[in-house]
């Protein structure tokens, strides 16, 4: 199983580019690794998944490296709306993923 | 499209009293799972269900019991409350089955149980 590990928490402003790392050392080959988004009081929301190099989707971009022991989710010109917490999974299978505590963003006007 | 509906929202029980906490889908998705959130932690898998007639459990299993209803439906119990179940309970579906990776997890917005 792949434990990750990302920051605790993170500040930004409106209007830059965030870059949230995670790092997967111990990420098996068949593992794919996958970010979500959670408001307060609300479940998770999907945001992006990729295996390798980079994937793009209308709302952010995943950066994958070839060793894979590391991931960057790109968020483009952020709004106090990103403000959230962001979780980085890794795993070949749902019910084998390992939730972390996940990054706390705030983004400040 | 409601997606994955959860209910009640709120609840509070006293310590040794039972509920049931409802998850509905209408995404006609195969797998629905039971996670629980304490505050400022990650979800912990309480059980899952792969497919209709299929359940297992996950990692934190006691205490607690489901029942797939049907497809749409996987309801989670809990027999005799106990303050370490104070929690947020979430919902979520997905339309692969077994160890299909590719789809993502669909949540609720979660029942917030309390437990005195």
């Amino acid at each position: 199983l792949a434990k990750t590990t990302q920051p605790i928490s993170m500040d930004s402003y409106e209007g830059q580019e965030v870059n949230i790392t995670c790092s997967h050392n111990n990420i098996a080959t068949n593992d794919y690794i996958t970010w979500y988004q959670q408001f307060p009081s609300q479940g998770p929301r999907f945001i992006i998944q990729g295996y390798k190099t980079k994937v793009t989707n209308e709302v952010a971009s995943l950066f994958i490296p070839a060793d894979r022991k590391s991931s960057t989710l790109s968020l483009p010109r952020v709004s106090l709306s990103d403000t959230a917490v962001y979780y980085c999974l890794g795993g070949d299978s749902n019910y084998q993923l390992i939730w972390g505590a996940g990054t706390k963003l705030i983004i400040k006007p | 499209n409601a997606g994955v509906t959860q209910t009640p929202k709120f609840q509070v029980l006293k310590t040794g009293q039972s509920m049931t906490l409802q998850c509905a889908q209408d995404m006609n998705h195969n797998s629905m799972y039971w996670y629980r959130q304490d505050p400022g932690m990650g979800l912990r898998l309480i059980y899952y269900s792969a497919s209709e007639g299929t359940t297992d459990k996950g990692e934190v299993p006691n205490g607690y019991n489901v029942s797939r209803l049907n497809k749409r439906e996987f309801s989670l119990r809990l027999e005799s409350a106990a303050p370490s179940q104070t929690s947020v309970y979430f919902c979520a579906s997905r339309t692969g089955t077994g160890g299909s990776y590719n789809s993502p997890l669909h949540f609720g917005n979660g029942t917030r149980l309390t437990v005195t």
